[in-house]
């Protein structure tokens, strides 16, 4: 059965500082694909990024940066400079191809608070 | 904007009534989703339509919940005799899925959050 893991509960830093969200993700599946997505207090998700299992390359997108790695079942997000605006509960998410519905299946989030 | 809408964003009940919700999905999407999320929880996976085929339902999805796509397009949640444990904010997504498989990106609705006494 597929799961993912966000031991992270909630991190608090300081505006400017760096932070790292990690992601642990259990599949045996070797086709799937892995997601982030925000969660403002507004409360919709945004889609941040999809990675496919194949693609091992990192990404970067202006302040965020993932680094996928397949041999420790990891997906990390790291925020550079962090900023109010980026506090949020953030999720990683899981889907399964090869099980048929590509449902995601969601870690229980991490509340990221960055304080002034 | 023509994003995922949702209606009613709010709903309060009395344990045993029924209840329905609407999702509008993106328009050129072909895959709709239900999902529930209660507080300090991710969203649960309940059920996924490609067009007006329901593919996949969830062992969270009880009999006393039901969901419709009749044409493809809008979809609805039905909770029949709501139980104090159903109160959840119900997520619809969608998404634009191709026929070799694969998982695109979903986008959320702003949910419906649901309150039964």
């Amino acid at each position: 059965a597929q799961k993912v893991t966000q031991a992270q509960t909630e991190i608090s830093v300081v505006e400017k500082e760096d932070v790292t969200l990690d992601c642990v993700y259990e599949t045996r599946d070797t086709t799937y694909y892995l997601f982030w997505y925000k969660q403002p207090p507004s409360g919709e998700l945004v889609f941040l990024i999809r990675r496919n299992s194949f693609d091992e390359q990192n990404e970067i997108s202006g302040r965020y940066s993932w680094n996928f790695q397949k041999s420790t079942s990891s997906f990390n997000f790291t925020i550079t400079a962090s900023q109010v605006v980026d506090s949020a509960v953030y999720f990683c998410a899981l889907s399964e191809v090869e099980g048929g519905a590509d449902g995601l299946t969601f870690g229980k989030g991490t509340h990221l608070i960055i304080q002034p | 904007d023509t994003g995922v809408s949702q209606d009613p964003r709010h709903k309060i009940t009395k344990r045993g009534q029924n209840v329905t919700f609407r999702c509008d999905p993106i328009s050129e999407h072909n895959r709709l989703y239900w999902y529930r999320q209660t507080l300090g929880q991710g969203p649960e996976f309940l059920t996924y339509f490609q067009n007006e085929a329901q593919l996949e339902k969830s062992r969270l999805l009880s009999d006393r919940f039901s969901a419709e796509r009749p044409k493809g397009s809008f979809s609805t949640l039905e909770i029949q005799r709501t139980e104090q444990g159903d109160s959840a904010m119900y997520l619809c997504a969608s998404s634009l899925g191709g026929l070799a498989g694969g998982a695109n990106e979903q986008f959320f609705g702003p949910g419906t959050r649901l309150t039964v006494l």
